[in-house]
C-alpha cells in the first residue's frame, strides 16, 4: 500500500528565508509524486508533480521539489518565503499500481507560517 | 476551460436530513474522484468515476452515501440520515484518463447541526 508522511505539521519562516516542507512517501511501484497547496476555505492548487521523468521537478510560484528514491522523499523548496506563501501544503502519492485507479494518497498536511 | 465547479458551497443541514452536492468538472475530463477533508487532516478518497462508470469505492463511504455520474459528465454526491460526523469539507476532482494530477473545485463545506 501506497503512503506519504509530511513531517512537521507546522513551518513558520521569515519573509525572504527558505522554504523546506518535508515529504516521505512508501509505495511498491514507481511512484506519482505531487505537492498541493490550499488556502483558507479552497479547494487544492496544483504545485508541481513528478511522474517519472526529470528528478527534480519546477512548480508554480517559484516552488521546486526533487525526488530522490533512495530516500523516499520528495521534499518542497522555495529559495525565497513571499507573505503570500501562508497556506496549507499537502503531499500525495497516486495509486499507479495493478488497480491503477489514479486515486491520491495524501499527507496530513504542512501548514506554512510567513513572518514579516 | 472554466476548471471544476461544486455547488453549494456551504451547506448546513440538521441531523438525520439528506443532502445532495454536485460536481461540474472539466469538459474533457474521463475521471471525477470525490474526496472528504476534515480540519487538520488531508483529503481522503472516497470514490472515483471513469466515465458513468463507477469504479471504486472507500470503505469510508457507508451505506447512506451515494454517488452518480449519469452520462459521463457532472456528479452528485447524496448523504441520507446525515450525522455530525459527516460534517467536512467535499472535495471533487476530475483528470484525463491518461493523466495524472487531478483538478480540484472549490469544495462544498458541510455542517451537520
Amino acid at each position: 500500500a501506497q503512503s506519504v508522511t509530511q513531517l512537521g505539521s507546522h513551518v513558520s519562516v521569515s519573509e525572504g528565508a527558505l522554504v523546506l516542507l518535508r515529504c516521505n512517501y512508501s509505495s511498491s511501484v514507481p511512484p506519482y509524486l505531487f505537492w498541493y497547496v490550499q488556502y483558507p476555505n479552497q479547494g487544492l492548487q496544483l504545485l508541481l508533480k513528478y511522474t517519472s521523468a526529470a528528478t527534480l521537478v519546477k512548480g508554480i510560484n517559484g516552488f521546486e521539489a526533487e525526488f530522490k528514491k533512495s530516500e523516499t522523499s520528495f521534499h518542497l523548496t522555495k529559495p525565497s518565503a513571499h507573505m503570500s506563501d501562508a497556506a496549507e501544503y499537502f503531499c500525495a502519492v497516486s495509486d499507479q499500481g495493478s488497480s491503477n485507479t489514479g486515486k491520491l494518497i495524501f499527507g496530513q498536511g504542512t501548514t506554512l507560517q510567513v513572518k514579516p | 476551460d472554466t476548471g471544476v465547479s461544486q455547488n453549494p458551497r456551504h451547506k448546513i443541514t440538521k441531523r438525520g436530513q439528506n443532502v445532495t452536492f454536485r460536481c461540474d468538472p472539466i469538459s474533457e475530463h474521463n475521471r471525477l474522484y470525490w474526496y472528504r477533508q476534515t480540519l487538520g487532516q488531508g483529503p481522503e478518497f472516497l470514490t472515483y468515476f471513469q466515465n458513468e462508470a463507477q469504479l471504486e469505492k472507500s470503505r469510508l463511504l457507508s451505506d447512506r452515501f451515494s454517488a452518480e455520474r449519469p452520462k459521463g459528465s457532472f456528479s452528485t454526491l447524496e448523504i441520507q440520515r446525515t450525522e455530525q460526523g459527516d460534517s467536512a469539507m467535499y472535495l471533487c476532482a476530475s483528470s484525463l484518463v491518461s493523466g495524472y494530477e487531478q483538478y480540484f473545485g472549490p469544495g462544498t463545506r458541510l455542517t451537520v447541526t
